[in-house]
């Protein structure tokens, strides 16, 4: 069965510093991968997936990832973080054909200023 | 009204009572599904609609009951529940397709959640 794991349910960095969210998931073949963002009381917002093709992807507010099939990871990767970027990061995986997402358990991110 | 939208917001009932959660999307897709979320905890799939059949029913209680009229309407009806089942209760849909189908990425759009509470 698909599993998804990410490193860290709490990462904390500067204002302006890197942000990186590590995501590594289990499965024989590609799957299909996103990132999602949740704010407080309120549902989850993709931010960007992996389908098919170059494996940089670049989503909203300034978030890209790398799909990395030899690691079998989808790192979350921000070169600047802002105040606004405080919430919590799901990543999700989904296989070619299935119904359904597997998520990780989420990591929450804080900004320090 | 765009995208998936759920009513209510906020919802305290006690444990006798009845009461349901609404979700809908404008977004023409055939597959809904309803999520629960709680403190501390990893995301809970409850159930899943594809074409308004559910097709997936991960061990919730008998107690939750869903409920999809059409490709656009999801309900949860409740009854009978417990203080631990307080929780943000998510909705989401996405197109469901054949493997490579155009929009068949099972790419899932979130309503904004009920946040209920039980007493």
């Amino acid at each position: 069965a698909q599993s998804v794991t990410q490193l860290g349910s709490h990462v904390s960095v500067s204002e302006g510093a890197l942000v990186l969210l590590r995501c590594n998931y289990s499965s024989s073949v590609p799957p299909y991968l996103f990132w999602y963002v949740q704010y407080p009381n309120q549902g989850l917002q993709l931010l960007l997936k992996y389908t098919t093709g170059a494996t940089l992807v670049k989503g909203i507010n300034g978030f890209e990832a790398e799909f990395k099939k030899s690691e079998t990871s989808f790192h979350l990767t921000k070169p600047s973080a802002h105040m606004s970027d405080a919430a919590e990061y799901f990543c999700a995986v989904s296989e070619r054909g299935a119904q359904k997402l597997v998520f990780g358990q989420g990591t929450r991110l804080t900004i320090n200023p | 009204e765009t995208g998936v939208t759920q009513t209510p917001r906020h919802l305290v009932m006690g444990m006798t009572n009845k009461k349901s959660l609404k979700c809908e999307q404008h977004l023409g897709h055939n597959a809904m599904y309803w999520y629960k979320q709680s403190a501390k905890k990893p995301l809970e799939l409850m159930f899943v609609y594809s074409l308004e059949e559910r097709v997936e029913n991960n061990s919730v209680p008998s107690r939750f009951s869903p409920e999809c009229p059409n490709s656009s309407h999801l309900f949860l009806h409740l009854h009978t529940l417990q203080p631990e089942d307080s929780a943000l209760y998510l909705c989401a849909s996405s197109h469901s397709g054949l493997a490579g189908e155009r929009g068949s990425y099972n790419e899932q759009f979130f309503g904004p959640g009920t946040r209920l509470t039980v007493l």
